[in-house]
């Protein structure tokens, strides 16, 4: 069982508001990500980090920010929240070394902003 | 940079019937293959991986995969499907050259009749 957790599970918010998603994983992974999930759709990568103080952008532009001061610890933070960032939001990590490594997966924080 | 496709969207198959589910992948090099499991609401689940080595992965929940080279695919089977294995099925590409990170598929939905 993987022990990488995400908090809250649910967020409902009103437009204007700043927001922050956590996500921890106690497994030591240098590696950690978020993804884009839109119901029904695929993933779309939206930050990741190779460790701490490492900050990278995805594939997915995004006006979220990330910050990674503990190995363990990768928040996401959506300074105003408007209604298009509604969807669900997915941390993972991963080992950094050596090949062909599996991302594991938090059971996702589900955005609605009104 | 590496792509997957997962052809069929939707699958519906009856209880007890055998599944595949279709995955095809674009890279020039070995890649490294995943299928992951979603159920609603939550994270993803690893169900296997395929590395290197023999070409018929076994995951858990009694599935397993084949890697076949030539036709750049990595099929997902089970023999028997229980009502449980409802869910969303993603299939991944991760490669060396691009720091292990993984591209996702667009996911297939099965659903299973009783």
């Amino acid at each position: 069982e993987a022990d990488i957790y995400q908090t809250p599970r649910y967020l409902v918010i009103g437009t204007g508001k700043k927001i922050t998603l956590e996500c921890s994983q106690t497994m030591g992974h240098d590696k950690m990500y978020w993804y884009q999930q839109d119901p029904g759709m695929e993933l779309h990568l939206i930050h990741y980090s190779y460790g701490v103080n490492s900050t990278e952008k995805g594939d997915l532009s995004s006006e979220s920010t990330v910050s990674r001061i503990r190995t363990e610890h990768f928040p996401l933070t959506l300074e105003s929240a408007r209604p298009s960032h509604t969807s669900q939001y997915l941390c993972a990590s991963s080992v950094h070394r050596g090949l062909g490594n599996e991302q594991f997966f938090g059971p996702g924080t589900r955005l609605t902003v009104l | 940079a590496q792509s997957v496709t997962q052809p069929d969207i939707h699958i519906t198959v009856s209880e007890g019937a055998s599944l595949e589910l279709r995955c095809n992948y674009s890279y020039g090099a070995t890649p490294y293959l995943f299928w992951y499991v979603q159920s609603p609401g939550q994270g993803l689940q690893l169900l296997l991986k395929y590395f290197s080595g023999d070409t018929l992965v076994q995951g858990i929940k009694g599935f397993e995969a084949e890697f076949k080279r030539s036709q750049s695919s990595f099929n997902l089977r089970k023999p028997s499907v229980h009502w449980s294995d409802a869910a969303e099925y993603f299939c991944a590409v991760g490669a060396q050259d691009a720091g292990n990170m993984l591209t996702f598929g667009g996911g297939t939905r099965l659903m299973v009749k009783p």
